[in-house]
């Protein structure tokens, strides 16, 4: 297996942009989650879903962030208008939730830097 | 304990040394204790996951132990390599999937 796959690696917009980033998870997997590394908070979830539902939301910052998984194969997390704070490091990962160990698989990560 | 602690934050050792770092969880709602292993530019890579009180793994060099009763998890290092030097994340789990990570001990193993 591939693993997880975020697309782009990297990505440099400026301040009132809409960016969109992209998850493929790992086949098979159930659920998927969305997280952002700052050193400020380390890493924190944004959101997450289980067979492609959203079923917590409660990290995302605020309403210019919104994340959708239309199948099970894909996810977008989107940020319309970007701000240089929302510059930091975007992980997605999977996992098999109902199975007996359900480790997080992690993508490589998206750079996002907001100029 | 309300969310996952992590100690010490930072760690220095030199080549060869043993080290171990505390996790502290809430008891309430366990189903399952995670260690990650992160190095710098890339992404959390997989270490343990630990269920039952008692529990102990092991990879190598690197071993887990878990007391979910009191709420804390051990991870050691025998004998640090350089290639060990790494953020080692710590997270907590329901039966949902979602995982609560603490901040991380980020070690560094000097040759």
């Amino acid at each position: 297996d591939a693993g997880v796959i975020q697309s782009p690696r990297h990505e440099v917009t400026e301040m009132g942009q809409e960016v969109t980033l992209r998850c493929k998870p790992i086949s098979g997997h159930n659920s998927l989650f969305w997280y952002r590394q700052t050193m400020m908070r380390g890493l924190e979830l944004l959101i997450y879903f289980n067979n492609n539902v959203p079923i917590d939301d409660s990290g995302m910052p605020e309403d210019r962030f919104s994340a959708k998984m239309p199948n099970a194969s894909f996810s977008t997390l989107k940020i319309q208008p970007s701000e240089p704070r929302d510059s930091a490091v975007y992980f997605c990962a999977s996992s098999l939730v109902g199975s007996y160990v359900y480790e997080q698989y992690f993508g490589p990560g998206t750079r996002l830097t907001v100029t | 304990i309300l969310n996952v602690e992590q100690s010490p934050q930072s760690l220095h050792v030199q080549e060869g040394d043993s080290t171990n770092f505390t996790c502290s969880f809430p008891s309430s709602n366990f189903y399952a204790l995670h260690w990650y292993r992160w190095e710098t530019a890339k992404s959390p890579e997989a270490l343990f996951v630990m269920t039952l009180n008692g529990d102990e793994k092991k990879k190598g060099r690197i071993s887990a132990t878990l007391n979910t009763k009191e709420g804390y998890s051990y991870l050691y290092i025998k004998g640090s390599q350089p290639e060990d030097s790494a953020t080692y994340l710590c997270a907590s789990s329901g039966n949902t999937g979602k995982l609560i990570f603490g901040q991380g001990t980020t070690l560094q193993v000097k040759p």
